[in-house]
């Protein structure tokens, strides 16, 4: 069975502070994404990643970082938390190749920043 | 402009009642296009893709006309368990763009 995981559900930080969000994945996926999702405004990709070590901006890149040093790990790290980051955080993978580019979601991580 | 906009809804349905949701995308270059569906502080998951010839999956059917940029999904029957928030989504290499939604809600 397809999984991604996220490694909290509920987060709470100061700001200022440095977060990292974790996301796995077990499907030996080549693309994962981070997404945010906030009431209004839909998912927005912050990042994605085709291949281990390789990243590229999504739509809203500021603030925020990425890392991929192993295929199955994917890591957003926020290195100043703001009240503005406040959110739903969504982690995905989907295969490459093929034309239906279906994307696996994670639970999603509520990051609150006070 | 969004590039993909949706009505946001609340679509409130009696039970068995037949619901259509539109969808409309900015970038012509869009390649694939799809429905996800996202259940109250769940995730998204892949409800279904839609093809140019329509496609069918029991109550539910996609439509996508590619001249007007223009996405469809008709719910017969309705169920409360289709309860949800419907999100239309347009692929161009791979990078997927959301739709912001629409809610329905199934009543008894």
């Amino acid at each position: 069975d397809v999984k991604v995981t996220q490694s909290s559900r509920y987060l709470v930080k100061r700001t200022g502070e440095k977060v990292f969000l974790e996301c796995v994945q077990d499907m030996d996926h080549e693309n994962m994404f981070w997404y945010r999702q906030d009431p209004g405004l839909g998912l927005r990709l912050i990042y994605f990643s085709y291949d281990v070590k390789m990243k590229e901006k999504g739509d809203i890149p500021e603030g925020y970082s990425v890392s991929r040093e192993k295929k199955e790990r994917f890591s957003l790290i926020l290195e100043s938390a703001s009240t503005n980051q406040t959110s739903m955080y969504l982690c995905a993978s989907s295969n490459m190749g093929g034309m239906s580019y279906e994307q696996y979601f994670g639970p999603g991580t509520r990051l609150t920043v006070t | 402009r969004k590039e993909v906009e949706q009505d946001p809804g609340p679509f409130n349905v009696p039970e068995g009642a037949t619901v259509a949701f539109n969808c409309t995308y900015s970038n012509s270059a869009s390649q694939s296009f799809f429905w996800y569906r996202q259940d109250c502080r769940k995730e998204p998951k892949l409800l279904m893709s839609v093809y140019s010839s329509g496609n069918e999956d029991g109550r539910f059917t996609a439509q996508l006309n590619r001249a007007s940029q223009y996405i469809s999904l008709l719910i017969r029957d309705s169920k409360l368990s289709d309860s949800a928030t419907y999100l239309c989504v347009v692929s161009i290499r791979g990078k997927l763009t959301f739709g912001t939604g629409t809610q329905l809600k199934v009543e008894l």
